[in-house]
């Protein structure tokens, strides 16, 4: 069965330091989404992504986070300067053009020291 | 602020009984929703979802009701199943507002005592 794959799983990375996490959403999918959940609180969505365009953000997608589709296969998160309050578990998902159901990775658990 | 609320942390139920899982919401613009699970490490599974221009959708052991006017849903299981035991979340979205972003719960967690 296709499914989303994150990379990597863990990511421990010190404050201030730039990192990527990565995606592959299921092929025949044309919408991306990034969401990530802090340890005890509920999945929040950061943003959506489709047609090599940011089509919904939230207010937590701020200056510090960027998305790239840099090839037809891989979707990337990149925060640019980490702060202790990122340390989450970040979740991929994509869906297909007629469906409403997004498809989520394993996710990427980010610590921040 | 707690635009879907689900207000039971967890629920225990005997194997083979009916599990229900409630949610609450007060977005009145939601009008589609959808229940994931999610067992520890992994991502959310997508489950079952409905419409707001539905009442019930049902998929084998898992039935979603949506009462619209109390801004209310649920997910039946029956019959319970041990591997069922997980956090149930459940997710709204505003799709004819033009927003597919889902607002989730902050989950039930589910144990199903054999």
């Amino acid at each position: 069965e296709p499914e989303v794959t994150q990379t990597p799983s863990h990511q421990v990375t010190q404050m201030g330091q730039e990192v990527i996490l990565r995606c592959v959403p299921i092929s025949n999918h044309l919408y991306f989404y990034w969401y990530r959940q802090i340890l005890g609180q509920k999945v929040e969505f950061l943003v959506s992504f489709y047609n090599n365009e940011i089509s919904e953000k939230s207010e937590i997608f701020d200056d510090q986070f960027s998305v790239e589709r840099p090839d037809g296969s891989n979707f990337t998160l990149k925060i640019r300067s980490t702060k202790l309050e990122d340390s989450a578990m970040y979740f991929c998902a994509s869906r297909v053009y007629s469906s409403t159901e997004a498809f989520f990775g394993q996710g990427t658990r980010l610590t921040v020291v | 602020d707690q635009q879907v609320k689900q207000n039971s942390p967890s629920l225990s139920v005997q194997e083979g009984r009916i599990s229900i899982l409630n949610c609450d919401y007060t977005n009145s613009m939601f009008d589609y929703f959808l229940w994931y699970k999610k067992y520890p490490a992994e991502g959310p599974t997508f489950l079952i979802s409905i419409s707001s221009i539905k009442d019930k959708n049902e998929d084998g052991r898992f039935t979603v009701f949506l009462n619209k006017s109390a801004k209310h849903l649920s997910l039946h299981i029956v019959p319970s199943q041990p591997g069922d035991s997980a956090v149930y979340f459940c997710a709204a979205s505003a799709i004819g507002a033009g927003s597919y972003q889902l607002t989730f719960g902050k989950g039930t967690k589910l144990s199903v005592i054999p």
